[in-house]
């Protein structure tokens, strides 16, 4: 099938302490990946993508790498912000204009 | 820079009653999509509308549920006999035509309160 697996919350870390979450997706196709976060009261915003194997996308100081070998895209920052606070939603998106399939989200709570 | 809106943020109704969520999609997106989220549960896809009809839509878009593009701007969808169970965040979003992977942009939200 079309899953994407993420380890699950909630995470607390200190502020600038570094953050993981990691995130493996069914290695059907070709997807696209993703990661979404959701601020607490708000919508979903695009953080970071990455279309193809050994892709890099990075945004905000977040850093996601398309790994293919082992069917993973797991989100990194080197130094978390309380501002950081909120639920982190790995995607896939099989091809242009195919429904996303996300994870379950990882809530992060930073604390100063 | 664009974004998808949506109104109202808040809906709260009665069981039983109709209701229609409003979003309007960036302007030159042509596909659009509706997206619900349970408190405290994942993301999931609803439906996908292009060029005035439904492209894909899962097993939880039954019957009760319909999508219409009444004008060139705005995107409904209408829940006619809510349940408590359709008590949720919606969200709505869009993308463009362009072939290959392109990126969902998703609005703020509305949350249906279904008593």
């Amino acid at each position: 099938g079309n899953s994407v697996t993420q380890m699950e919350g909630p995470v607390t870390l200190s502020e600038e302490a570094f953050l993981t979450i990691n995130c493996t997706y069914t290695a059907t196709g070709y997807p696209s990946l993703f990661w979404y976060v959701q601020y607490p009261g708000e919508g979903l915003q695009l953080l970071l993508k990455a279309t193809k194997a050994d892709d890099k996308g990075s945004n905000k100081g977040f850093e996601a790498t398309y790994r293919k070998e082992t069917t993973s895209f797991h989100l990194e920052k080197g130094s978390v912000q309380v501002s950081d606070s909120a639920v982190y939603f790995c995607a896939r998106l099989n091809s242009g204009n195919t429904p996303l399939v996300f994870g379950k989200g990882t809530r992060l709570s930073v604390i100063a | 820079e664009p974004e998808v809106t949506q109104t109202p943020s808040h809906q709260v109704t009665q069981m039983g009653q109709e209701v229609i969520l409003r979003c309007v999609p960036i302007s030159n997106h042509l596909y659009f999509y509706w997206y619900r989220q349970i408190l405290g549960q994942k993301v999931e896809f609803l439906v996908s509308f292009y060029n005035n009809e439904i492209s894909e839509k899962s097993e939880i878009f039954d019957d009760q549920f319909s999508v219409e593009r009444p004008d060139g701007s705005n995107f409904t969808l209408k829940i006619r006999s809510t349940k408590l169970e359709d008590s949720a965040m919606y969200f709505c979003a869009s993308n463009t035509r362009v072939t290959g992977t392109d990126t969902q942009y998703f609005g703020p939200g509305t949350r249906l309160t279904v008593l």
